[in-house]
Formats: C-alpha cells, structure tokens, sequence
C-alpha cells in the first residue's frame, strides 16, 4: 500500500463547477500537507500547505486536512480551463522538507 | 531569479550509456533535491544535499546513480549504465531550510528516454 493514495482521474467538469480533489495517507508521522499543480511537461507548482489539521483558504482554493481520517482535500471554486493540469498531493513528517512523498495525481480537465 | 534550472530538456541515449543531468537551484536556497516521475506516477525521492552534503538517499537510488553538489550550488545528477527502466523525468527542486520558504520550487525536469 503506498503511503498516499489518490484517484488519478480523469476529472471532467464544466467551467465553473466546483472541484473536489482528495487523498488519503496511511502514516501517522505526517504534519505537513501540500498541493502540487503541474501542466504537461513542467515540474510541479506548490499551490498550498497546511500543518496538521485545519482549512487553508487562497482565493478559488480550499485546502483541508482532516488528521483522525487521514484525509486531504483540495476545493477549486469557479473551475477555469487554465485550471486543467494534473494535480499533485504530498505529505511529509514533523522533519520538515527532507522528502516529500506524492500521491500519483489527479487529471483535471475543465471543459469551456 | 528565474527559478531552478535544469538542462538537458530532453536526452534520448541508447541503454549501456552514461548520462549526466545538472540542476541549477534558486541562489539563495541552500536544499537541493532529486525526484524521478514516471508516466502517470507522482515524483519519488531520490536524494537531497544540505548544501554540499548528501544527507538522504533512497533506496531507489542504485549503485549506477551519483549525485554531487560541490561547493554547494549547483547539482548534478549521473546515470550509469543506463537501462530501459531508468527513463522517467528526473525532477530537481531547492528549498531554503525548514524556518524559511515552506515546500520545494521543483524545475521544470530532464525527460530521459533510454531506447
């Protein structure tokens, strides 16, 4: 089992729907949680982290961890196409940022 | 600053050959890291360098891979011997330490395809 587990999709909405992108981790030891955004043939984008458990809020994003059920959750509000890319999920312990381990990423294509 | 810097973009090699990958990292960050990606996978560690030292390696690193940092600025990042299984994106990212930027500023990768 890895250690985060995500849907790779893919997601296909309308522009202007509401998204919601999840994972879930198995290891009690990880404090921070991150979302990635990566377009075809970049490198990823950090988009948000969050420490523990708890809401993040930057603008259309949402980030929220929910520690007793091991569960992350990104929400995109008003979905653009230029939202289409693959998003990442990845956690790490109370160590900080020696290694980041990701999920395998979900495919978000939003449709005009 | 235009953000960390990899090259080659691309490098197509045939399976026994050596290839060498460097990463140019943000100046001011003093962590360096690899990851490899393959298709439809998320990036895995590799190894990363609190300025010059190489303080972690994974497993998935063999003994045909090295990494170095000298003098702590930029990386590189060779493959020996390379194998059909070694062609992913090989990802570079560099960070300041934990009470500075939170999270990587990842390159925009060298694709390797060994045919």
């Amino acid at each position: 089992q890895k250690e985060v587990e995500q849907d790779p999709g893919p997601l296909s909405v309308p522009e202007g729907a509401i998204v919601s992108l999840n994972c879930t981790y198995s290891n009690s030891a990880f404090q921070y949680f991150m979302w990635y955004r990566q377009y075809s043939r970049k490198g990823p984008e950090l988009l948000m982290y969050t420490y523990s458990s708890g809401n993040k809020e930057d603008g259309r994003f949402t980030a929220q961890v929910d520690k007793s059920s091991k569960y992350i959750s990104l929400f995109i509000r008003d979905s653009q196409p230029s939202d289409s890319a693959t998003y990442l999920c990845a956690s790490t312990g109370n160590t900080g940022f020696q290694k980041l381990v990701f999920g395998t990423g979900t495919r978000l294509l939003v449709s005009p | 600053d235009t953000g960390v810097s990899q090259d080659p973009r691309h490098k197509i090699t045939k399976r026994g050959q050596n290839v060498t990958f460097r990463c140019d990292p943000i100046s001011e960050h003093n962590r360096l890291y690899w990851y490899r990606q393959t298709l439809g996978q998320g990036p895995e560690f590799l190894t990363y360098f609190q300025n010059e030292a190489q303080l972690e390696k994974s497993r998935l690193l063999s003994d045909r891979f090295s990494a170095e940092r000298p003098k702590g600025s930029f990386s590189t990042l060779e493959i020996q011997r390379t194998e059909q299984g070694d062609s992913a994106m090989y990802l570079c990212a560099s960070s300041l330490d934990e009470g500075g930027d939170y999270g990587y500023t990842f390159g925009s990768g060298t694709r390797l395809t060994v045919v």
